[in-house]
């Protein structure tokens, strides 16, 4: 079975300094997919960032990279420069053969001033 | 923009009410999904559908059913309410199987008293 395991319910960044999230995962399959989300209070989830299992290099998006070991099954995304309007919900979440996301509880980040 | 849309943003209803959420994309994708969120919990998956009159069970389909007669439309329904259903619930679109980014909607927060 998939399992996403996000260790940090809450954190805490500095304006303008970059912040990591954790997220590790289980599968089995070799084939599998790694996702971010942010949902900001308003609700909405809104794609972040994607890396695939046999992606040579890590996924990057602007401000968003992912920071994938493969070896030690972790996809911790970082975000360099934070900004106020960062803080949010954040969720990692995997899918294999299936057609439906995986998603770990999720890590509250608070930027501040 | 293209989206996805959910018929409400905040419903209440009472114990043992029958109740439909409903949830329309207009990016003509195949695969569509219901999620339920609560604090700490994550979103877990209720039910998706793959093509027009297709379903399957997701990791907590008990309490809930699904119908999805267009393409575009995807309706989650609550037989019987219970309070045990007040949560937000979140609708989701992708491509196709291979394609497995999620386009969200921005999720109908319901109260059942």
């Amino acid at each position: 079975a998939q399992k996403i395991t996000q260790t940090q319910p809450g954190m805490f960044v500095q304006e303008k300094e970059a912040v990591t999230l954790d997220c590790t995962y289980d599968t089995s399959d070799p084939s599998y997919g790694l996702f971010w989300y942010k949902q900001p209070s308003s609700g909405e989830m809104i794609f972040l960032i994607y890396q695939g299992s046999y992606d040579q290099q890590n996924a990057t998006e602007g401000r968003y990279s992912l920071n994938f070991q493969k070896a030690r099954k972790s996809a911790n995304l970082v975000i360099s420069a934070s900004q106020l309007g960062d803080s949010a919900m954040y969720f990692c979440a995997m899918v294999n053969s299936g057609y439906a996301l995986n998603f770990g509880k999720g890590t509250s980040l608070l930027v501040t001033p | 923009d293209a989206k996805v849309t959910q018929s409400s943003r905040y419903l209440v209803k009472r114990t043992g009410e029958k109740v439909f959420l409903e949830c329309v994309q207009d990016m003509d994708h195949e695969n569509m999904f219901w999620y339920r969120q609560d604090p700490g919990l994550g979103l877990r998956l209720i039910y998706f559908s793959y093509d027009v009159k297709m379903k399957e069970k997701g990791d907590i389909p008990e309490g809930y059913s699904v119908s999805r007669e267009k393409k575009e439309r995807f309706s989650l329904i609550l037989e019987s309410a219970s309070t045990n259903q007040t949560s937000m619930y979140l609708c989701a679109s992708s491509l196709s199987y291979r394609t497995y980014e999620q386009y969200f909607g921005p999720g109908t927060r319901l109260t059942v008293t």
